[in-house]
C-alpha cells in the first residue's frame, strides 16, 4: 500500500451531514490525490495537492473541499453530504509530477 | 473531459485462454498506465508506457502503446484464475499540479478453472 492509510474504511451518514475522510501517508510524497470510483464512470479526480497548503480542483470537485496542513495528511470534506456522493473514495500519492500513483484501499461512503 | 474507452467491459473466460483488452481515446497522452484492482483494494500499477509504439512485457501480460499515443492494449496469454480482477487504463497529462490521470471505465476479467 506504499504507506497509505485511509480512514474510516466504511461510513454511513445521513443526507445533509458533514463528513471528513482522512488520508495519511508515511512516504513523505509531495503529491496527494482524492478520487471517487463509481460503476460506469471509473475513477474520477476530485481534488489534488502538490504541497502543504497547495491544492487544486479536479474534474468532479463540486460539493467537496480539501485541506493539507501537513505533508502526511490530506483531508476530504463533504460539507453537506448528498446521496449522489455515495461512492468509494480513494486517496493516492506520488513522489513527483511524473511518477505513477500509489493508491490506498479506499473508503466506502454511503449517504442515506 | 478527455475520455478513455475500454473494451470489453466484462470478460469471462476459461483458464488457458488468451485475451486482449483495449483502451481507446481521441486524445493524446504523455503516457499511459495500466492498473489492476481487486475487491476492497485500491488499483495497483502494472506498467507505464511512454513512447508511441512501445511494447512492454510482464510475464504473460503484454502491453502496447499506440503509435499516436492515443490508444493501448493489454494482451494476456494463457490466463490463470489469479489474473481475475478489474483492469484499468489511465492516460496521463502532465501539468504543473502533478500527474493528472484520466481513467477508463475498466474491464472486469474473470478467469475460471
Amino acid at each position: 500500500d506504499a504507506g497509505i492509510t485511509q480512514s474510516p474504511r466504511h461510513k454511513v451518514t445521513e443526507t445533509g451531514t458533514p463528513v471528513t475522510l482522512r488520508c495519511h501517508q508515511t512516504e513523505n510524497h509531495r503529491y496527494m490525490y482524492w478520487y471517487r470510483q463509481d460503476p460506469g464512470h471509473g475513477l474520477r479526480l476530485i481534488h489534488y495537492s502538490y504541497g502543504v497548503k497547495d491544492t487544486d480542483k479536479g474534474e468532479v470537485s463540486d460539493g467537496y473541499s480539501v485541506s493539507r496542513s501537513k505533508t502526511e495528511d490530506f483531508l476530504l470534506t463533504l460539507e453537506s453530504a448528498t446521496s449522489s456522493q455515495t461512492s468509494v473514495y480513494f486517496c493516492a500519492i506520488s513522489a513527483d509530477r511524473v511518477s505513477p500513483l500509489h493508491f490506498g484501499n479506499g473508503t466506502r461512503l454511503t449517504v442515506t | 473531459t478527455q475520455l478513455l474507452e475500454q473494451s470489453p467491459q466484462f470478460l469471462s473466460i476459461q483458464e488457458g485462454e488468451n485475451l486482449t483488452v483495449y483502451c481507446n481515446s481521441s486524445s493524446v497522452f504523455s503516457s499511459l498506465q495500466w492498473y489492476r484492482q481487486e475487491p476492497g483494494e485500491g488499483p495497483v500499477l502494472l506498467v507505464t508506457v511512454v513512447t508511441g509504439g512501445e511494447v512492454k512485457k510482464l510475464k504473460r501480460l503484454t502491453f502496447q502503446f499506440g503509435d499516436a499515443r492515443k490508444d493501448s492494449s493489454l494482451h494476456i496469454t494463457a490466463a490463470q484464475p489469479g489474473d481475475t480482477g478489474l483492469y484499468l487504463c489511465a492516460g496521463a497529462r502532465l501539468t504543473g499540479g502533478g500527474n493528472k490521470l484520466t481513467f477508463g471505465t475498466g474491464t472486469q476479467l474473470k478467469v475460471e478453472l
